[in-house]
């Protein structure tokens, strides 16, 4: 068990649907990442916040968002779903945000289809 | 952007010492090394972490040469529970992206 925790672990939706994944970090992390993870794509960064700021960014489509709250949880929003979006989900935290690169440590995932 | 290279796969026997390098031609000076384990529909996780020459841990040895265009993860004799995708990570953590590589997929066989 990473300690970072991931709800919900399976979601299943339809085309056009927006959904809200959701992840809180380590106790005591201020770094939280999102990634994608699908068959053809492999493991694709999205988005990195530090300490509710967003600090890097990666191949995140304009209709994803994401943000990270005071209590340093985050959300991950997914809006008008198509068919390609269906993929493995996981959020990681670590405790620093920049170099030497923090050990990251990653959630269990949000398995999310798309019918 | 620093991104990776490694090979798709690749097969061992239990017991043997296995390496697998990754190759990143563009590394930043700031840019680290980390090496992660995947294991089917679970998240990766962290094995070792370098910047230059060489390091060891429990599990893993890391060798990083003076030019740092390359790495080398050593997995001393390895066991069926080691069959996993390992992932190359090049990065500082900051503004630049995460890239993991395409990784490499280990089958260790009895």
């Amino acid at each position: 068990d990473s300690g970072v925790t991931q709800t919900p672990k399976h979601l299943i939706t339809a085309t056009g649907q927006r959904v809200t994944l959701r992840c809180s970090p380590r106790s005591g992390d201020l770094s939280v990442y999102w990634y994608q993870q699908s068959l053809d794509q492999g493991l694709q960064f999205l988005i990195q916040y530090y300490n509710g700021e967003e600090r890097a960014k990666g191949n995140i489509l304009e209709r994803f968002s994401a943000q990270q709250f005071p209590d340093l949880h985050s959300e991950l929003n997914l809006s008008s779903l198509e068919l390609g979006d269906s993929a493995l989900y996981f959020c990681a935290s670590s405790q620093r945000q920049g170099a030497p690169h923090n050990e990251q440590f990653f959630g269990p995932g949000t398995r999310l289809t798309v019918l | 952007l620093a991104k990776t290279t490694q090979p798709i796969s690749m097969d061992s026997y239990e017991g043997q010492e296995v390496n697998i390098t990754c190759s990143h031609n563009n590394i930043a000076t700031n840019d680290y090394i980390t090496w992660y384990q995947q294991f089917p529909s679970q998240g990766p996780r962290f094995i070792i972490q370098g910047y230059k020459t060489k390091v060891t841990n429990e599990v893993a040895s890391l060798f990083i040469p003076a030019d740092r265009k390359s790495s080398t993860l050593s997995l001393p004799r390895v066991s069926l529970s080691d069959t996993a995708v390992y992932y190359c990570l090049v990065g500082d953590g900051g503004a630049n992206n995460l890239f993991f590589g395409t990784g490499t997929r280990l089958t260790v066989i009895p």
